[in-house]
């Protein structure tokens, strides 16, 4: 089992573009999530999904959309660049169990420019 | 709203014993989950509280104080690979989808 993958590892973009960060896995969980790292901050939790065909705001979801087509993936979109989206970018899922933790995924370097 | 404090940095010494303390104020509370984090790498699941006591699993232990909104994680015989940052979650009672909120999280670094 690769349990949680993301593409792609890295990625620079200029001011205004946009992008797709994909995330997948293999764990027939139901949950899956998108978090933001940056230094000082902690993770952050970007959009979350619940269930194929389901997804909700977290804590920081400005700037970002999400699309869960399908059970075992799940996608991030940042429509228009913005400096301040320059982080690093984790996926995670997990089973619907309440002591069930999250399995992360290997992370996505953003740099906005 | 939901709070979480953990100290930004801690050093000890190969072989050694530390506690990494946490404490919380949420709203409402549905578990305690400690991760560990090695630099450039995704986090990975360590140990899960959700009633008071110590849950101890090889030489890493947590211990959860529901009342005090407190959680240590005790790392024994220290290892240099142990190195990293240690993060606290709590899983509060509202909304759904077994969400966490995470501390900032405390870089250890082990010494010789």
């Amino acid at each position: 089992n690769a349990g949680v993958t993301q593409t792609p590892k890295f990625r620079v973009l200029k001011t205004g573009q946009s992008m797709t960060l994909l995330c997948a896995q293999d764990m027939n969980h139901e949950y899956m999530y998108w978090y933001r790292q940056d230094p000082g901050m902690g993770l952050r939790l970007i959009h979350y999904s619940v269930g194929e065909g389901t997804t909700a705001k977290g804590e920081v979801p400005d700037g970002y959309n999400v699309s869960r087509l399908k059970k075992q993936n799940f996608l991030l979109g940042l429509e228009s660049a913005a400096p301040s989206q320059t982080s690093v970018y984790f996926c995670a899922s997990s089973s619907s169990g309440r002591q069930n933790e999250q399995f992360f995924g290997p992370g996505t370097r953003l740099t906005v420019l | 709203g939901q709070n979480i404090d953990q100290p930004t940095e801690m050093t000890a010494t190969e072989g050694a014993i530390v506690q990494i303390n946490c404490t919380y104020q949420t709203s409402g509370f549905n578990g305690l989950f400690w991760y560990q984090q090695h630099a450039g790498e995704a986090p990975t699941f360590l140990s899960y509280n959700v009633l008071d006591g110590l849950e101890e699993k090889g030489r890493f232990s947590s211990f959860l104080s529901r009342s005090k909104g407190y959680s240590y994680l005790l790392l024994k015989e220290l290892q240099m690979k142990d190195s990293a940052s240690y993060l606290c979650a709590v899983r509060p009672v509202t909304g759904g989808g077994n969400k966490l909120t995470f501390g900032t999280g405390t870089q250890l670094k082990v010494e010789l």
